[in-house]
């Protein structure tokens, strides 16, 4: 069985300082990981995944994660929110192998103040 | 071309009406999904379809009806919905189906009301 936790529904950051948007998973197996980004009223986005390489995973836009296999974590960071980075973002889970279907997080709502 | 594009945007529909949602990608992907997702929720997946072949139907009402014409054409149909049905609807895309191997690539989706 797999499952994800995102750990804060909502985050509020002031802009120019950084992010970080929290995520545990649960695995039987060697997990997938995948960070998803939803502007409103458009479809998802992927950031970046892990699949088996390197533990620190670089995404677009500046974001990058940390796969921590003894914390279960996989927690999204960015060193400086901007304003176009308020959205909801999606923490999904899945076997490496592939042959499960993804588990998604509810979600975290990103707020940048200006 | 990584887009994936869906019809309509957006869809008013009645409770006896008959309307269909298409989507399409051009990425030569084998694997095609579509997705519901409500206000403040993650997408809840509905169907699969791999190679044209409906692989994964998430206990979908018999009201929503999936249609693979081709490798590159999704559809959903929609028949006799109720107002509980009224969503944002997503379609997907990925390489193949070993979705915790391949990143899906989604579609902008269909905002759905029902009357």
């Amino acid at each position: 069985a797999q499952s994800v936790t995102q750990l804060d529904s909502h985050v509020s950051v002031s802009e120019g300082t950084p992010v970080l948007l929290r995520c545990n998973y649960s695995s039987s197996y060697s997990p997938s990981l995948f960070w998803y980004v939803q502007h409103p009223n458009k479809g998802l986005q992927l950031l970046l995944k892990y699949t088996s390489a390197a533990t620190l995973v670089k995404g677009i836009n500046g974001f990058e994660a940390e796969f921590k296999k003894s914390e279960t974590s996989f927690h999204l960071t960015k060193p400086s929110a901007h304003m176009s980075d308020a959205a909801e973002y999606f923490c999904v889970v899945s076997d490496r192998g592939g042959y499960q279907k993804v588990t998604f997080g509810i979600g975290t709502k990103l707020q940048v103040i200006p | 071309d990584t887009e994936v594009t869906q019809t309509p945007k957006h869809l008013v529909m009645g409770m006896t009406n008959k309307k269909s949602l298409k989507c399409e990608q051009h990425m030569g992907h084998r694997a095609m999904y579509w997705y519901k997702q409500k206000a403040k929720k993650p997408p809840e997946l509905m169907f699969v379809y791999s190679y044209e072949k409906l692989s994964i139907n998430e206990s979908v009402p018999s009201r929503f009806s999936p249609e693979c014409p081709n490798s590159s054409l999704l559809n959903l149909h929609l028949h006799a919905l109720q107002p509980e049905d009224s969503a944002l609807y997503l379609c997907a895309s990925s390489q193949e189906e070993r979705q915790g191997y391949y990143e899906q690539y989604f579609g902008p989706g269909t905002r759905l009301t029902v009357t």
